[in-house]
């Protein structure tokens, strides 16, 4: 059964720093990861998919990769904004979406 | 694109009363997607249909849910009876296509229905 974790559960950071929000799963027979972001009583937005073959992917100020062999992949964020506080979960399609608990982000102005 | 639409977006009931959920998915999307999101457990997927088709409903929970797509741009998801452990957002999502070799899409989501059992 697929597991995927996200760590960490929560960060805060001041405005303008760079971060990096963690994705492991334990079964790399994959077709792909989506990252999703959801702010408060809202639905899911996906920002980035990164198909199995694939090691990254760009949009605006994201940054995804994917190392399937180790089961990981990240979202790097640069120049945080208060605007991009949110939760933020990645999602690993294998037939089925299994969905982590996401990483709930809080930008400082 | 309206988007994916989901309607109601509250729903409060009793116990013991059926609960129908609807989804009308992005125009031309021929995957489709529910899932249920609580703290305790996450984001759960119920079940997804392939050109309306039920492809795999494991995460349906028991048998008073049930879910129908009769055509390509309309989906239910009927809790009959219900029961305050259903409280919960339900999420429609909608794809291209779902499925391996390469033939997978993002998934796009709806706003939601958050159901309330009392």
């Amino acid at each position: 059964k697929q597991e995927v974790t996200q760590i960490p559960a929560a960060l805060s950071v001041p405005e303008g720093e760079n971060l990096v929000l963690n994705c492991s799963f334990t079964d790399s027979a994959i077709y792909n990861l989506q990252w999703f972001r959801q702010d408060p009583g809202k639905g899911l937005t996906s920002l980035l998919l990164i198909q199995s073959s694939q090691r990254e992917q760009t949009s605006g100020r994201l940054n995804a990769s994917l190392d399937k062999s180790s089961g990981r992949s990240t979202l790097y964020i640069a120049a945080s904004q208060p605007g991009d506080s949110a939760t933020y979960l990645c999602a690993v399609n294998a037939g089925k979406s299994t969905f982590g608990d996401g990483t709930t982000l809080t930008v400082k102005p | 694109d309206a988007g994916v639409i989901q309607s109601p977006r509250h729903e409060v009931t009793e116990m013991g009363q059926e609960v129908t959920l609807r989804c009308k998915p992005i125009s031309g999307h021929n995957s489709l997607f529910w899932y249920r999101q609580t703290m305790m457990r996450g984001l759960e997927l119920l079940i997804y249909f392939n050109n309306n088709v039920p492809i795999d409903d494991s995460g349906m929970p028991e048998d008073r849910f049930s879910a129908k797509m009769p055509n390509a741009s309309f989906s239910t998801l009927k809790i009959q009876p219900s029961e305050p452990r259903d409280s919960a957002v339900y999420f429609c999502a909608s794809s291209l296509e779902f499925g391996g070799g390469g033939g997978s899409y993002e998934q796009y989501f709806g706003p939601g229905t958050r159901l309330t059992v009392t």
